[in-house]
């Protein structure tokens, strides 16, 4: 398995609290992306970088903000937590080309928001 | 933007029977690839496909892409009970800059 981490692997919070959620590679990876996964709905992106400081928003990012101050880490923070935002969070990293995005996941957190 | 369409959601084997998963995007892709999800796992990848109309295989799997490139399937032959798990697939929109993962088929098997 590639070099990639996240924690906390499990996280219970309330409504309203703050929560950041670390994405942390050893592969020297370009790209890294943070997803989310609900029953019946797949992998949704929320928010991805292309590079330390460059990121841009996924398909379900409100309510969510990252940022990336190395190549290694990637932090997802929820400002302020919703029971809507249970879920369980998986980050992903590629070597992007134009034609390959082989994606190498982490073990995932499961969030509980109360 | 993007769409990617996978059906089944569901799929329910005998052990030795054989599974499909289907994938359809609603714009050309420039490639797809497939994970597979064990069961309180992380999705892990299997393969790529790049050229209009390629085949490929891994053992009891046959992926293929479509002529058009905007669908593909997975087939698996005679399966396994370790073959259980959610397959996914991915298509790559270069202009898009990143892929989108259809919602997934889980195949379960019965021993």
């Amino acid at each position: 398995d590639a070099g990639i981490t996240q924690s906390p692997r499990h996280k219970v919070t309330e409504t309203g609290t703050p929560v950041t959620l670390r994405c942390h590679q050893t592969e020297n990876h370009r790209y890294m992306y943070w997803y989310r996964q609900d029953p019946g709905h797949g992998l949704r992106l929320i928010h991805y970088s292309y590079g330390v400081k460059d990121t841009d928003k996924g398909e379900v990012s409100d309510g969510y903000s990252v940022s990336r101050s190395k190549t290694e880490d990637f932090l997802l923070t929820l400002e302020s937590a919703t029971s809507s935002q249970t879920s369980v969070y998986f980050c992903a990293i590629s070597e992007f080309r134009t034609d390959s995005n082989e994606q190498f996941f982490g073990p995932g957190t499961r969030l509980t928001v109360l | 933007g993007q769409q990617v369409m996978q059906i089944p959601q569901y799929q329910h084997v005998q052990e030795g029977e054989d599974f499909t998963t289907y994938c359809n995007s609603s714009t050309t892709l420039s490639n797809i690839q497939w994970y597979k999800q064990r069961p309180g796992g992380h999705p892990v990848f299997l393969i790529q496909l790049v050229k209009s109309g390629e085949v490929k295989k891994q053992k009891r799997l046959t992926f293929q892409f479509g002529e058009a490139k905007k669908n593909s399937s997975l087939h698996i032959t005679a399966t396994q009970t370790t073959d259980v798990g959610t397959y996914f697939c991915a298509g790559l929109n270069t202009n898009a800059g990143k892929s989108t993962f259809g919602d997934g088929t889980t195949l379960t098997v019965k021993p």
